[in-house]
Order: structure tokens, then sequence, then C-alpha cells
């Protein structure tokens, strides 16, 4: 069975500061991996995905994560936080295939808060 | 934005009440998903569809039942309410590409109170 640990539940970092959540992930073949962005009170946003190919990938607002098979990883970098990124973020992990649906298994999330 | 709309956006209902809540999407995607989210827990699958009338159950589908009798609705069943059943549900929709893979939308969330 698949599974997604994010080992920081909290972090904190100050504005223009560089960012980086980390995710592990345990699946038998190759993974499908995203990251979701959430504000309070709102839904999940999808901030970028790897399927396949270049092991890094860049994403929305200014997000990349680098897809790392040797330490199944899949960690989340910002070069500058700035302070609307301040919200929750899940890694997940999905099983593809065609003609089944693509099941994703979430991380318990980080909380990142920033300070000014 | 993926258009997704849940309803109702917030409900508090008594334990043993059935209650049913609804996702509605535009974008004629063949797959839609309910999760519940809790803290320290993440999301976690509830129920899927991968097709009109086709479910199958997630991990954690215990008093919990679904329809989709259109391809743009998708609806939980909580049987009979339990207040371990408070938490917020989102539902997501996915369309799988010719790689086997597809990304999830979200809708915006429904806020279920069991008193």
């Amino acid at each position: 069975a698949q599974s997604v640990t994010q080992p920081d539940i909290h972090i904190t970092v100050s504005e223009g500061a560089s960012l980086e959540l980390r995710c592990n992930y345990s699946y038998g073949a190759t993974p499908y991996l995203f990251w979701y962005v959430q504000s309070p009170g709102q839904g999940l946003q999808l901030l970028l995905k790897y399927f396949s190919g270049d092991t890094l990938v860049q994403g929305i607002k200014g997000f990349e994560a680098e897809f790392k098979r040797s330490q199944s990883s899949f960690n989340l970098r910002k070069p500058s936080v700035h302070w609307s990124d301040a919200a929750e973020y899940f890694c997940a992990v999905g099983a593809g295939g065609t003609g089944t649906a693509s099941k994703l298994t979430f991380g318990t999330g980080t909380r990142l808060q920033v300070t000014l | 934005d993926a258009g997704i709309t849940q309803s109702p956006r917030h409900k508090v209902t008594e334990t043993g009440t059935p209650v049913t809540l609804r996702c509605h999407q535009t974008e004629n995607h063949r797959y839609m998903y309910w999760y519940r989210q809790d803290p320290g827990h993440g999301l976690r699958l509830i129920h899927y569809s991968y097709g009109v009338k086709d479910t199958d159950k997630g991990e954690v589908s215990d008093g919990y039942s679904v329809s989709r009798s259109k391809t743009e609705d998708f609806l939980l069943t909580l049987e009979s309410a339990t207040s371990s059943q408070t938490s917020v549900y989102f539902c997501a929709i996915s369309e799988i590409t010719g790689t086997g893979a597809g990304e999830q939308y979200f809708g915006p969330g429904t806020r279920l109170t069991v008193t």
C-alpha cells in the first residue's frame, strides 16, 4: 500500500527566506506525486505534479519540487517566501492506471507560518 | 478553477439522523471522490466513482454510502450520523490521461457538525 510522510507538522520562516517542505513516500512502482496548498477555510489547490520525465518540476506561485527516487522524496521548495504563502501544504502520492481511478494518498500536512 | 460546487457548505445535525451532501461538477470528468479531513489525519478517501453508477469504497467507508446517477453529481450519505463523523468533507474530480495519471481538483468543502 502507498503511504506519504510529512515529518514537519509546523514550520515558521521569515518573509524573504527560503523554504523547503519535506515529503517521503512509499510506493512499489513509479509514483505520481503532487503538492497541494490549502488556505484556511478553503479547498485544496494543486501547486505542482510529477508524472515522469524531468525530476525537477515547476509549479504555480514560484514553487518547485524535486523527485529523488533513491531517497523516496519529493520535497517542495521556494527561494523566497511571501507572507501570502502562509497555509497548509499537503503532499500526495497517486496510483495511476488506465481504467481505474487515480486514487491519492495524502500526508498529514505541514502548516507554514510566515513572520514579517 | 475547476467547476466544482458542494452543498450545503455548512450543516449541523443531530446524532442518528441521515445526512446527504452533494457534489456537482461542470467539467464532465469521469472520476469523482469524497474525502474527509480531520486534524492530524490529512485527507482520507471515503468513496470514489469511476463512472455513472460505478462506485467503490475508500479507506474510511464505514457509515457512508454514495450514489452517482449522472456524470455531474456525486452524493454522499451518512446513513445515521454519529459524532465521529463531524468533519470537513471535500469532493474532488479527475480525468485520467493517456499516461494513466490524473491530478484531482477539489471543491470548497462542507463543514458538518454532528451534535
